[in-house]
């Protein structure tokens, strides 16, 4: 039963274009959405999160973009870079409900090529 | 300084052997956390603490037990280990109140692979 997903687990764009990863949720009630970063062999590290009172949050090249009613966030990166190149993880929580575990999609790889 | 540390990295170890897994932040944070990612690269969670308290703990086996000597620490003991415990294991830490307060920041991850 997953919560959130991530229907791509790849994905490959050319240096200074767009990347879009998409995520998908079931659950209503979650109302905070992160994104979080993974290069192989470190863990998850916070990129850039959306409360569900807004629907877009900016920071630099990232942006990510919150449609409440198709339950559905992305992430934008512009331009794309070769660091970039990593697995990015969406997750959801319930902000309201204190400190609840992180609900994670199952990763989508950008490979940014040079 | 890592802000969440965890160790060993890696953990290669026979079925039926007990092993621990420590982690450690200095971020000041009230909540720390375990979760599992297995080979289908999902993250899940096994258990949350607060101050030392135990908060959550999803179903998890008996063979898993956390401890928490203090706000700062939450090892992982696990007992009579299986080959499906072959996994990642990632500790985490947030804040419990302000602004960042849902935003967990994780260790490096220790491998876990059970022969």
């Amino acid at each position: 039963d997953q919560q959130v997903k991530q229907n791509s687990p790849s994905l490959s764009v050319q240096e200074g274009r767009i990347s879009i990863l998409n995520c998908d949720y079931t659950n209503s009630m979650f109302d905070y959405f992160l994104w979080y970063k993974k290069y192989p062999a470190e863990g998850p590290t916070f990129l850039i999160s959306i409360s569900s009172i807004k629907d877009k949050n900016e920071d630099g090249r990232f942006t990510v973009f919150l449609n409440k009613s198709a339950k559905h966030l992305s992430l934008h990166i512009v331009p794309s870079q070769p660091g970039d190149s990593a697995v990015y993880f969406c997750a959801a929580t319930l902000l309201s409900s204190g400190n609840t575990p992180l609900v994670f999609g199952k990763g989508t790889r950008l490979s940014v090529i040079a | 300084d890592t802000a969440v540390s965890q160790t060993p990295k890696y953990l290669v170890t026979q079925m039926g052997n007990d092993k621990s897994i420590k982690c450690e932040q200095n971020l000041g944070h009230d909540t720390m956390y375990w979760y599992k990612q297995d080979s289908k690269k999902f993250l899940k969670i096994m258990f949350s603490y607060n101050n030392k308290e135990l908060i959550i703990n999803e179903t998890v086996p008996n063979r898993f037990s956390p401890k928490s000597p203090d706000k700062a620490h939450l090892n992982l003991h696990i007992n009579s280990l299986e080959l499906g415990d072959s996994a990642v294991y990632f500790c985490a830490s947030s804040p419990l109140t302000g602004l960042a307060k849902n935003i967990q920041y994780f260790g490096a991850g220790t491998r876990l692979s059970v022969l």
